[in-house]
């Protein structure tokens, strides 16, 4: 079946980039979209289709999607992006796919 | 504004079942497929299935097509997911999310449920 391989965590300082990989096997050629989940709360969508902000995300998270590995970027980290980020990818096998997620500190 | 709203928690002893309900508004409920997806304690996220609020399809996760089951009510625009034989390591959270689409291979979740914790012990 279909896997997505996500880094068990990432830092990053306050107002640098992060950036957040999310691999699988020619994933370019997968549609990939990413949440944004913060403790205690349920996921919140910040990119859908590659590289679509929904509205009220700040674009400050972008992405991209090509060959092995899709990124996700967030630009000049706040203390509020602290959060487990997942990527996911649907599959016509699989189905939904959802990466192991990736938790990130800001320092 | 798009609410997802899911019954309570529920303590259920191993075997039993389970049925977790989603209440949507502020938008046409039968516009959009409804999926579950579920997060152990500490872990990922974990697709459960769909279901098709147009027609009632369903698709499940193969590990738990032989004890799910997935349905809709479109007049109280409400989804169901019920669990059976209820084991340990379906303790979770267990998430409703409305489905969007495009071009029939690229699919994604725009608004979240809260959340329905259900823990299975003995």
């Amino acid at each position: 079946s279909y896997e997505l391989t996500q880094a068990l965590s990432l830092s990053v300082g306050l107002g640098q980039t992060a950036r957040i990989s999310c691999g699988g096997n020619n994933i370019g050629s997968k549609s990939v979209h990413w949440y944004q989940q913060k403790p205690g709360q349920a996921p919140v969508l910040i990119i859908y289709r590659n590289s679509y902000r929904p509205s009220g995300i700040p674009d400050r998270f972008s992405a991209s999607n090509s060959g092995n590995t899709a990124t996700l970027t967030i630009s000049r980290a706040q203390a509020g992006d602290e959060a487990d980020y997942y990527c996911q990818a649907w599959d016509s096998i699989a189905h939904v796919v959802f990466g192991g997620g990736t938790k990130l500190t800001v320092l | 504004q798009v609410h997802l709203v899911q019954s309570g928690a529920e303590v259920k002893k191993p075997g039993a079942s389970v049925m977790v309900s989603c209440r949507a508004s502020g938008y046409t409920f039968t516009t959009y497929g409804i999926t579950w997806v579920r997060q152990a304690p500490g872990q990922g996220l974990e697709w459960v299935g769909w279901i098709s609020t147009y027609n009632g399809n369903t698709n499940y996760a193969q590990k738990l097509q032989n004890r799910v089951t997935m349905t809709t009510d479109t007049s109280t625009t409400t989804a169901y997911m019920e669990l059976s034989g209820l084991r340990s390591d379906d303790t979770a959270v267990y998430y409703c999310v409305r489905e969007r689409d495009y071009g029939g291979d690229s699919f994604w979740f725009d608004s979240w449920g809260q959340g329905t914790l259900v823990t299975v012990s003995s």
